[in-house]
């Protein structure tokens, strides 16, 4: 089958480092996606990895392992806006469809301590 | 810059009466989508259209239609609302082809309960 799976949460406090890992099992992968969605709010895209390695975008890095089916999102110089819910994807066959859809994880809360 | 637009942003139903969410974007984007978002489960794709004219649907479409109206809209209707479906809906849409496929873009959410 086919499953996402991240920790359901995390705190840390302000001005630390935090990474919240996310393992994946899917029949083919193309890629692992990072969104954030606050409380209330709609999720939005904070990277992409298709191939091995470390992606940064400013504070924020997404690391792949292909051969591990693992990736992490790294938080660091943590501020109290990054309080929120950090979900994983990956883009898989759903059996009703015929093209690959993204497929969420459900979600790390992360609480960010002053 | 609008982005996607989603209405209404509240409603409450009765069980088994009918409605339709709407959902518009202006990002000249094929692709659209509507999931569902329950506490702790994530989202789950309802329906998707790749294109204008399509619609598939995705993991969870039991209770669900969809109409593809345009490029730009993409509405999703409850024709007999179940307590089931009490949860926060999101429409979003993305380019397609790519890389640039994975990066979807939401809209802000409609919560809808059913009593």
């Amino acid at each position: 089958g086919q499953s996402l799976e991240q920790p359901s949460e995390v705190t840390a406090v302000e001005g630390a480092i935090v990474q919240i890992n996310c393992t994946y099992q899917t029949s083919g992968f193309y890629g692992l996606s990072w969104y954030q969605q606050h409380d209330g709010g709609a999720p939005t895209f904070l990277s992409y990895n298709a191939l091995d390695g470390l992606e940064e975008t400013g504070r924020f890095s997404s690391f792949l392992s292909r051969s591990d089916s693992y990736g992490y999102l790294l938080l660091q110089e943590l501020q109290m806006k990054d309080s929120a819910s950090y979900f994983c994807a990956v883009r898989v066959f759903l059996s009703s469809g015929s093209a690959r859809q993204l497929t969420f994880g459900s979600g790390t809360q992360l609480t960010v301590l002053p | 810059n609008a982005g996607v637009t989603q209405t209404p942003k509240f409603q409450v139903l009765k069980t088994g009466q009918s409605m339709t969410l709407q959902c518009a974007q202006d990002m000249n984007h094929n692709s659209m989508y509507w999931y569902r978002q329950d506490p702790g489960m994530g989202l789950r794709l309802i329906y998707y259209s790749a294109s204008e004219g399509t619609t598939d649907k995705g993991e969870v479409p039991n209770g669900y239609n969809v109409s593809r109206l345009n490029k730009r809209e993409f509405s999703l209707r409850l024709e007999s609302a179940a307590p089931s479906q009490t949860s926060v809906y999101f429409c979003a849409s993305s380019v397609t082809g790519g890389s640039t496929v994975e990066k979807l873009f939401f809209g802000s959410g409609t919560q809808l309960s059913v009593l």
